[in-house]
């Protein structure tokens, strides 16, 4: 079964600095998609960044960017520039490339943004 | 052009009572999943269903746990007879019928369990 794991219950970063969140995962599979979710207060689940797994270049969006290490398993999003809105919990989350099936989170990472 | 929907926002429940939540997906898309995150903690996947048909239910509980995704109308996740360790925040996520598609996800049902 796929794990995915993130070691940091929490994290806090300074307004305008930047702050690495953590993300390894276990699988057999040599297919499959990496994603980044925010979990403001209001709950919602926001799709921040995507990777797929035969891609070596790392994704990125905006101030949003990732260091994807297939070998390793390991998969660290990177914000940049931060701002208050940025507060959140991030969630990491893995899908087998195969039809649809569903995503495997890990069990977040608590960002406060200090001003 | 809605995004997944799901209602209520909030449910209440006495212990014993059934809850019934709704969830409506994106336009164009027919499959859904239901997620439940406890709290403190990641979602876990609980059932995917397409149009009248459950595909996957490994994650759901045996007993006391339904999902439904009728022809017409929302999908429905039941529980009947609820208790105390129900209380979560239920979501849903819907995406489109071929390939890897994204999921997209709704705003999610609290339900509290008196």
């Amino acid at each position: 079964a796929q794990t995915v794991t993130q070691s940091q219950p929490e994290m806090s970063v300074q307004e305008a600095e930047t702050v690495t969140l953590s993300c390894t995962y276990d699988t057999s599979e040599s297919d499959y998609y990496l994603f980044w979710y925010k979990q403001p207060p209001s709950r919602q689940m926001i799709l921040v960044i995507r990777q797929e797994a035969y891609k070596q270049q790392n994704a990125t969006e905006n101030r949003f960017s990732v260091n994807f290490q297939k070998a390793a398993k390991s998969f660290s999003l990177k914000i940049s520039d931060s701002q208050l809105g940025d507060a959140a919990m991030y969630f990491c989350a893995y899908r087998r490339n195969s039809g649809n099936t569903p995503l495997v989170f890990g069990k977040g990472t608590r960002l406060s943004v200090i001003a | 052009n809605a995004g997944v929907m799901q209602n209520p926002r909030h449910l209440v429940r006495r212990r014993g009572q059934e809850a019934r939540l709704r969830c409506s997906p994106m336009k164009g898309h027919s499959h859904v999943y239901w997620y439940r995150q406890l709290p403190e903690e990641g979602l876990k996947f609980m059932v995917y269903l397409q149009k009248e048909n459950i595909i996957d239910e490994s994650g759901m509980p045996k007993e006391r746990f339904s999902a439904e995704f009728p022809k017409e109308g929302p999908s429905i996740l039941r529980i009947q007879q609820v208790v105390r360790g129900d209380s979560a925040a239920y979501f849903c996520a819907s995406s489109q019928m071929t390939g890897p598609q994204p999921q997209h996800f709704g705003d999610g049902t609290r339900l509290s369990i008196l």
